[in-house]
């Protein structure tokens, strides 16, 4: 079955780094594009950015841009997400998701990991 | 780039249908036919339920529908059931001259009365 899980997530002080894994079973991760998705508490979601299927380009959402970076092993079926100058608005749940280009849409969602941005 | 706007809440009583706009400016919802829409339950990941504007993918029941006219998309609930209460969000892609990014609209919870 198709899986996505995250991992990575906690609790780190305003200006901290945190970096967030995704691991990718039961599906050819190396042939899509990724995306991560974000979810503070009580809100709606939030596009964080993506990544090109083979590394090649990624995309941030304007209020992480500078900050994140998303990053691929394709070796190892893994996404990451490192986080710098973290502050309270990015506390969230934190998802990855398999961008299938044909549906174009987002087919799988992992079940999320929890980032607290607190002092 | 600014979210799509979807009304925040939205009810209708069992076995009635009850309709979710998500409204964008061209550029988004209305120049690129990606409007997808996902369903999200308390505390779980957000499912997909409609892609490419209207299509359903399999396993979703043929009681959720939507369409798209102009920069406006929407999802249909018919027939509703007390497992449709929940959230729904829709997302659609932008592409500007050399730029990539996909949002969402705010989300709309829907309540069966």
């Amino acid at each position: 079955q198709v899986h996505l899980v995250e991992s990575g997530g906690g609790v780190v002080q305003p200006g901290g780094s945190l970096r967030l894994s995704c691991a990718a079973s039961a599906f050819n991760f190396a042939g899509h594009g990724m995306h991560w998705v974000r979810q503070a508490p009580g809100k709606g979601l939030d596009w964080v950015g993506l990544i090109r299927y083979d590394g090649t380009e990624t995309y941030y959402g304007d209020s992480v841009r500078g900050r994140f970076t998303i990053s691929r092993d394709n070796s190892r079926n893994t996404l990451f997400l490192q986080m710098n100058g973290l502050g309270v608005d990015d506390t969230a749940v934190y998802y990855c998701t398999k961008y299938d280009g044909t549906l174009r849409a987002f087919d799988i969602w992992g079940k999320g990991t929890l980032v607290t941005v607190s002092s | 780039q600014s979210a799509l706007t979807q009304p925040p809440s939205a009810s209708g009583s069992p076995g009635q249908s009850v309709t979710i706009s998500c409204t964008g400016i061209s550029g988004d919802v209305g120049v690129y036919n990606y409007v997808s829409w996902y369903q999200q339950h308390p505390g779980k990941a957000p499912k997909l339920i409609i892609y490419d504007n209207t299509k359903r993918p399999s396993g979703v029941p043929d009681r959720f529908s939507a369409s798209k006219s102009g920069n406006t998309a929407s999802l249909t609930v018919s027939g509703l059931q007390a497992e449709d209460e929940t959230d729904y969000y829709c997302a659609s892609y932008i592409a500007t001259n050399n730029w990539v990014s996909w949002v969402f609209g705010g989300g709309t919870r829907l309540t069966v009365l």
